[in-house]
C-alpha cells in the first residue's frame, strides 16, 4: 500500500513556541491530505483538509491562525502549531488517499511544557 | 449534525467471535470503513463497505445496512494481538475526509 511518513514522531516544546509537523507521501502524489488530532482514549478528530496549491479547509471550531497548514507540493503537507500551550498537547496524525483505504502517517506526539 | 455511535469497550476470550456495532447519523454518506489502532500507533485499515451487505477479509468481516444507518465489524478466531481500539468511520465522497466514531476498546483475554 501507499506510504505516508510523518515527522517528528514526538516533540516537546516550551509554551509559546511554534512546532512544525511534516507529512510526506513517499510513493504517490497526494493533492489532498487530512490532519487529525487525537486525545488519549478518544477518537480522531478531523482538524482540516490540506489542498495542494490552495488554502486548507478547516473544520468548525479549529483556529486556522493557530494551526497553520501548508501544502506546497504534491508530496508534502505541513502543520504548524503556533504559540503552543499545554492544552495543545496531543497526538497529531495525517492521512492521504481514502479510496477507500486511508493511509496514515505514524503520528506526532506533541507535549507542550 | 453528524454522529457515529459504537460501544466504548468490549471484552472477549481468545478464539471467540466478537461483533462491534456502529450506527451513524450523518448529513451525507458514501461508505463505512473500519480501522484498528494499537496504543500509540497509527490507525490501519481493516475493511470498507460502500454497498449493503457483507465484506469478508480473512478473520475480519464488515457489514453495512444503509437503510438502517448501521454497520458492524466481526472479528473471528480472536487472538491476543487483536486487543486494540477499533473505529468505524464515515466517508462522504470518494477519496474524501473521514469522520470517526468514538472507538471501541477490545480486550482479548487468554
Amino acid at each position: 500500500g501507499a506510504v505516508v511518513s510523518q515527522h517528528p514522531s514526538w516533540v516537546i516544546c516550551k509554551s509559546g513556541t511554534s512546532v512544525k509537523i511534516e507529512c510526506r507521501s513517499l510513493d504517490f502524489q497526494a493533492t489532498t491530505m487530512f490532519w487529525y488530532r487525537q486525545f488519549p482514549k478518544q477518537s480522531l478528530m478531523l482538524m482540516a483538509t490540506s489542498n495542494e496549491g490552495s488554502k486548507a479547509t478547516y473544520e468548525q471550531g479549529v483556529e486556522k491562525d493557530k494551526f497553520l497548514i501548508n501544502h506546497a507540493s504534491l508530496t508534502l503537507s505541513t502543520l504548524t502549531v503556533t504559540s503552543a500551550h499545554p492544552e495543545d498537547s496531543s497526538f497529531y496524525i495525517c492521512s492521504a488517499l481514502g479510496n477507500p483505504e486511508a493511509f496514515f502517517g505514524q503520528g506526532t506526539r506533541l507535549t507542550v511544557v | 449534525g453528524q454522529s457515529l455511535e459504537q460501544p466504548s469497550e468490549v471484552t472477549a476470550v481468545e478464539g471467540a467471535i466478537v461483533q462491534i456495532n456502529c450506527t451513524y447519523q450523518t448529513s451525507g454518506f458514501y461508505g463505512l470503513s473500519w480501522y484498528q489502532q494499537h496504543d500509540g500507533g497509527a490507525p490501519t485499515f481493516l475493511s470498507y463497505n460502500g454497498l449493503d451487505g457483507l465484506e469478508e477479509t480473512g478473520r475480519f468481516s464488515s457489514f453495512l445496512s444503509r437503510s438502517d444507518s448501521y454497520g458492524y465489524l466481526l472479528l473471528q478466531e480472536l487472538q491476543m494481538k487483536d486487543s486494540a481500539s477499533y473505529f468505524c468511520a464515515v466517508s462522504y465522497n470518494q477519496g474524501g475526509k473521514l469522520i470517526f466514531g468514538q472507538g471501541t476498546e477490545l480486550s482479548v483475554k487468554p
